[in-house]
């Protein structure tokens, strides 16, 4: 049973560098991708980006190139950096796995569905001056 | 990226009531919808994957349906364990969006 823990700062100043942290316990990194996503007070969910087990990452454009999602095999451990962050960035983060399910259609379409099965505890950010 | 909408924003409902959740997609996602439930304070909880597969432990009360733009989520029989807000999701590719969830609130 795959656990996540995650960590990180939960208040900084405009501008500074958000990063959080998840503990993968139970499980490795093969054949799975790990997921951010974010809840604004409020608001729904926003998907932040993912990477999977051979390091590739996939981000949400709304972020301007201000997110990083790395990857510790070696600590079971994956991450988020967001820089330069400001007021609009305050929200509960979570760390999520992204499991892949192979499926085949009578019509002979194939190919993989995605979706978030194990989630983290959720981490408040608050960003003020 | 695709855009999803969900109706109801809210809706209030009665324990044994039958409810349903739309979920309209943007574009094209083939069958690749989930599902997620969330109550306050707590992270969300995944139901259902591929628009109709019930993740293991998921009562049978909850079921989804549909293809292409337009889906829904069927909860049969509403039971007090079920107020919460829901989420669709597609992963039909990256940024795999959410819905801005539906409230189910108590009549």
């Amino acid at each position: 049973q795959v656990q996540l823990q995650q960590w990180g700062a939960g208040l900084l100043k405009p501008s500074e560098t958000l990063s959080l942290s998840c503990d993968v316990y139970g499980g490795s990194f093969s054949g799975d991708s790990w997921t951010w996503i974010r809840q604004s007070p409020g608001k729904g969910l926003e998907w932040i980006g993912e990477i999977n087990h051979g390091g590739s990452t996939s981000y949400n454009p709304s972020l301007r190139g201000r997110v990083t999602v790395s990857l510790d095999t070696s600590k079971n451990q994956f991450s988020l950096h967001l820089s330069s962050v400001t007021a609009a960035d305050t929200a509960v983060y979570y760390c999520a796995r992204c499991t892949r399910t192979f499926y085949y259609e009578t019509n002979g379409h194939s190919g993989y569905y995605y979706y978030l099965d194990v989630w983290g505890e959720g981490t408040t950010v608050t960003v003020s001056s | 990226d695709i855009q999803m909408t969900q109706s109801p924003s809210s809706l209030s409902a009665s324990v044994g009531d039958r409810v349903t959740i739309t979920c309209r997609a943007s574009q094209s996602i083939g069958s690749s919808l989930n599902w997620y439930q969330q109550k306050p304070g707590t992270a969300p909880k995944f139901l259902i994957y591929g628009t109709f597969n019930l993740e293991s432990g998921v009562p049978s009360r909850f079921s989804g349906s549909g293809s292409g733009t337009d889906f829904t989520l069927t909860i049969s029989s509403l039971q007090p364990e079920d107020f919460a807000t829901y989420y669709c999701q597609q992963s039909y590719n990256t940024p795999r969006t959410f819905g801005g969830g539906t409230k189910v609130e108590i009549k």
